[in-house]
């Protein structure tokens, strides 16, 4: 099994520009989460879908955040406009059950918005 | 609200010595509790669950941890370890809709 992939693992962008990230979960797995890494904050759990679908965005900082899961295999995290203080690591991570617990995290991508 | 607090931001220990990662939970109901590793620009991965069941759970690189549920902890040991085991360790809590909540986490580090 190849794991979760996420890409691109860096990017670095100037302030205002549009910034998509992307995860493919493991295959079979349902749940798909979005987490974000600071030095600050720690790890924040930004939204997650389950079977496509998004069951709590309460984590998502402003309208500047928007993500999507239009099929079972594929989701982006985007961020327009970005800025200086969204510089973190993103995880995506999934899982495969019901209330397990259990995540597979990607490597992360780390974004640098100068 | 569901959360853990892990008390220590980072631990040295020495190689062969025996460590122990403090976390204590606060919950009113159920409790699933978790504890993560995330070795330098990697993701986290699952090192143990207590999930229900016997308090002493055993987990993956020679790692155990014991749910008190008096004292609401649940520490993360192991009896002697090793410099590969220098990361940072992230105690979890299961909140609802399959929420997982980390702790701050504790950067423990290995020396010779």
């Amino acid at each position: 099994d190849a794991g979760v992939i996420q890409s691109p693992r860096h990017e670095v962008t100037e302030m205002g520009q549009e910034v998509t990230l992307r995860c493919k979960p493991i295959s079979g797995h349902n749940s798909l989460f979005w987490y974000r890494q600071t030095m600050m904050r720690g790890l924040e759990l930004l939204i997650y879908f389950n079977n496509n679908v998004p069951i709590d965005d309460s984590g998502m900082p402003e309208d500047r955040f928007s993500a999507k899961m239009p099929n079972a295999s594929f989701s982006t995290l985007k961020i327009q406009p970005s800025e200086p203080r969204d510089s973190a690591v993103y995880f995506c991570a999934s899982s495969g059950g019901p209330n397990t617990g259990e995540l597979f995290f990607g490597e992360g991508s780390r974004l640098t918005v100068l | 609200a569901q959360s853990v607090t892990q008390l220590d931001s980072q631990v040295p220990v020495f190689e062969e010595a025996p460590v122990e990662l403090r976390c204590n939970y606060s919950s009113s109901v159920s409790v699933y509790l978790f504890w993560y590793v995330q070795y330098p620009n990697q993701g986290l991965q699952l090192l143990l669950k207590y999930l229900s069941g016997s308090t002493l759970v055993k987990g993956i690189n020679g790692f155990e941890a014991e749910f008190n549920k008096s004292q609401t902890s649940f520490h993360l040991r192991k009896p002697s370890v090793h410099i590969s085991d220098t990361a940072e360790y992230f105690c979890a809590n299961l909140g609802g809709f399959q929420k997982l909540v980390f702790g701050t986490g504790t950067r423990l580090l290995v020396s010779p």
